[in-house]
């Protein structure tokens, strides 16, 4: 168990619809970083959060936002959803230690447009 | 800016045989190295880390990687495989305080 949490697991939705996925880093994480997973791609970074400020933006559509909340967890709003939208959504918290990042990750949001 | 290729989507290997996942970055800075595992069906894990000192790391499983500077390369390496190694493996740079960037990944397949 990484200590970062992801809910839901599964999210069955369909085209055109919104959902929000949600991360809770592990305590004391300031950092969030999500990721998209999909088959043809591999792991995408999408967003990263640090102490509730965004720090960097990646492959993330314009369909896609998120926030970090005063409390530290996350969410990843995805809006106008496609069929290619379905993917593995990671979230991901990490520790600075001596200079070195460590990301742990969650076991996932497996999001499926149909 | 940085970037970090694994060169190998996926790579079948026998049960016992040696393997190698290749990792080629490119940053305009000094960086930290990390290769990761994803098992079936769970979030990603750190197998191993290169900080500084030797270039060779041991990392978790019998997994070891080398970091080459000058060929920019930090590939990953096991003697021997087993079937429980199926994975996928991803390589990642840290080129500051939380600025992660990982690889698409390699998916390693063990053959029994």
């Amino acid at each position: 168990d990484s200590g970062v949490t992801q809910t839901p697991k599964h999210l069955i939705t369909a085209t055109g619809q919104r959902v929000t996925l949600r991360c809770s880093p592990r305590s004391g994480d300031l950092s969030v970083y999500w990721y998209q997973q999909s088959l043809d791609q591999g792991l995408q970074f999408l967003i990263h959060y640090y102490n509730g400020e965004e720090r960097a933006k990646g492959n993330i559509l314009e369909r896609f936002s998120a926030q970090q909340f005063p409390d530290l967890h996350s969410e990843l709003n995805l809006s106008s959803l496609e069929l290619g939208d379905s993917a593995l959504y990671f979230c991901a918290s990490s520790v600075v230690s001596g200079g070195v990042t460590e990301a742990f990750f969650g076991q996932g949001t497996r999001l499926t447009v149909v | 800016a940085q970037s970090v290729t694994q060169l190998d989507s996926q790579v079948p290997v026998f049960e016992e045989a040696p393997v190698e996942l290749r990792c080629n970055y490119s940053s305009s800075v000094s960086v930290y190295l990390f290769w990761y595992v994803q098992y079936p069906n769970q979030g990603l894990q750190l197998l191993l880390k290169y900080l500084s000192g030797s270039t060779l790391v041991k990392g978790i499983n019998g997994f070891e990687a080398e970091f080459n500077k000058s060929q920019t390369s930090f590939h990953l390496r096991k003697p021997s495989v087993h079937i429980s190694d199926t994975a996928e493996y991803f390589c990642a740079i840290q080129t500051g305080a939380n600025n992660l960037f990982f690889g698409t990944g390699t998916r390693l397949t063990v053959i029994p």
